[in-house]
């Protein structure tokens, strides 16, 4: 009921391309979330979030897509850039909040020059 | 403004003994946050910490503990050390109340048990 899973766990994308993350949930009480990125040595840091009253959220080159009847959203990196290279992880909480997240098993994203 | 700090870095125990790990959280933030990453793996929710009271517990043992300070940092304890406890731990710090307000990540503390 608590987990989160995270698809695929390794993707490797060229220069200009889209990568896609997929993420599914089982837990109906999950009403936040967040993308996280992670570089090798750095903590994780928030790239963007989505509550289910929504159906999609862009911000820059990154987008959120939301189905809440199938319990799934992904993250769409637009025009993918080297500097992009990190691992991904999705994540999920109840109360509309960051405050007890339950992370995915992450992505290992490489893009290619 | 300074981010989320936490030390020692890195540290090699052995099975057995005990370790605390200390976190400064984001000026501003009265809310910590303490998680587990395992090698390859997501990070997991120990607990959190909001006006120096446990406010949230995932599924770890006892053994795990942790206190807040006034000044909002942190220490998270782990005796009785086992293998399975080498990872990464995450301090993650947070404004307002433990149920608004987004999480800020230190580097975390990476502990070794030998």
């Amino acid at each position: 009921q608590q987990q989160v899973k995270q698809s695929p766990q390794s993707l490797i994308v060229q220069k200009g391309g889209i990568s896609i993350i997929n993420c599914a949930y089982e837990n109906t009480a999950f009403d936040y979330f967040p993308w996280y990125q992670q570089f090798p040595g750095k903590g994780p840091a928030l790239l963007i979030a989505i509550r289910p009253d929504v159906s999609e959220k862009k911000e820059g080159r990154f987008t959120i897509s939301f189905n809440k009847s199938a319990k799934q959203f992904s993250l769409h990196i637009m025009d993918s850039q080297p500097g992009d290279s990190a691992t991904y992880f999705c994540a999920a909480s109840p109360g509309g909040s960051a405050r007890q997240l339950t992370f995915g098993s992450g992505t290992q994203l490489t893009v290619l020059p | 403004e300074t981010g989320v700090t936490q030390s020692p870095t890195h540290l090699i125990k052995t099975r057995g003994q005990q370790v605390t790990l200390r976190c400064s959280s984001q000026s501003g933030h009265n809310t910590v946050s303490w998680y587990q990453q395992a090698l390859g793996q997501g990070p997991q929710f120990i607990f959190q910490y909001y006006r120096e009271e446990e406010n949230g517990r995932g599924n770890f043992p006892p053994r795990f503990s942790g206190l807040q300070f006034p000044n909002y940092s942190s220490e998270l304890n782990v005796n009785a050390l086992e293998l399975d406890d080498s990872a990464l731990y995450l301090c993650a710090s947070s404004s307002g109340t433990p149920y608004t307000g987004e999480l800020f990540f230190g580097e975390g503390s990476r502990l070794t048990v030998l």
